[in-house]
């Protein structure tokens, strides 16, 4: 069956250490995957698409990799402070967008 | 200012009584989605419209419905309410290019209570 996987646990880091993301797939072959930030009650915002041409991605402090072999993207803040800490979706286009669940991240001084 | 909205923002109501949620986009946007965001299931489609008058089913599309008559707007609409349907809904748009859709913008959420 085709399957998202991302951390279920929460991801703990302190500030100015990197924290990286994990997104895995199964039985999906996706055309680009796409990288959003939600924080609670709010709608998600969109951080950076990837296609599947591309290794890595950047923008500012976030970096973006797509593996088509792994299937996996690692998503990177480097530099990490308190107010990066909200949840990270993952999402894959097939012939549409699917979510993975989502890692919370927490950043503390 | 580029935006999605949706209206009402919460809204607590009984069994099988009629509701429906608006949305809307002023970036002229072809695609237009609503989602439902549950506990440990993440965000799933609902349904989905690629330009006007075109709508097709999302994941879960059981106990909705939808219309695409102007490109800005695409309410929700809940015929008859079920408390399984209580969940935190998001509307979303976004441009249309040749191999699929692009970033999505989301609205702020509608938070629905069915009792």
């Amino acid at each position: 069956s085709q399957k998202i996987e991302q951390n279920s646990e929460a991801l703990n880091i302190q500030e100015g250490k990197t924290a990286t993301l994990t997104c895995n797939y199964t039985n999906y072959s996706p055309a680009y995957l796409q990288w959003y930030r939600q924080d609670p009650g709010r709608g998600p915002v969109f951080l950076l698409l990837i296609r599947e041409n591309e290794k890595e991605k950047r923008k500012e402090r976030l970096k973006v990799t797509f593996d088509t072999t792994l299937k996996q993207s690692l998503f990177h803040i480097t530099a990490s402070q308190p107010a990066d800490s909200a949840t990270y979706l993952c999402a894959l286009h097939t012939d549409k967008l699917i979510f993975g669940t989502g890692t919370r991240l927490q950043v503390f001084p | 200012e580029a935006q999605v909205t949706q209206n009402p923002r919460y809204l607590i109501t009984v069994t099988g009584k009629k509701l429906t949620v608006t949305c809307s986009q002023n970036m002229n946007h072809e695609y237009m989605s609503w989602y439902r965001q549950d506990p440990g299931l993440g965000l799933r489609q609902i349904y989905y419209s690629m330009n006007v008058e075109v709508t097709d089913k999302g994941d879960v599309p059981e106990g909705y419905k939808v219309s695409r008559k102007e490109k800005r707007n695409f309410p929700l609409i809940l015929e008859s309410p079920s408390p399984n349907q209580t969940s935190l809904y998001f509307c979303a748009s976004s441009l249309l290019g040749t191999s699929g859709m692009y970033e999505q913008y989301f609205g702020p959420g509608t938070r629905l209570t069915v009792t």
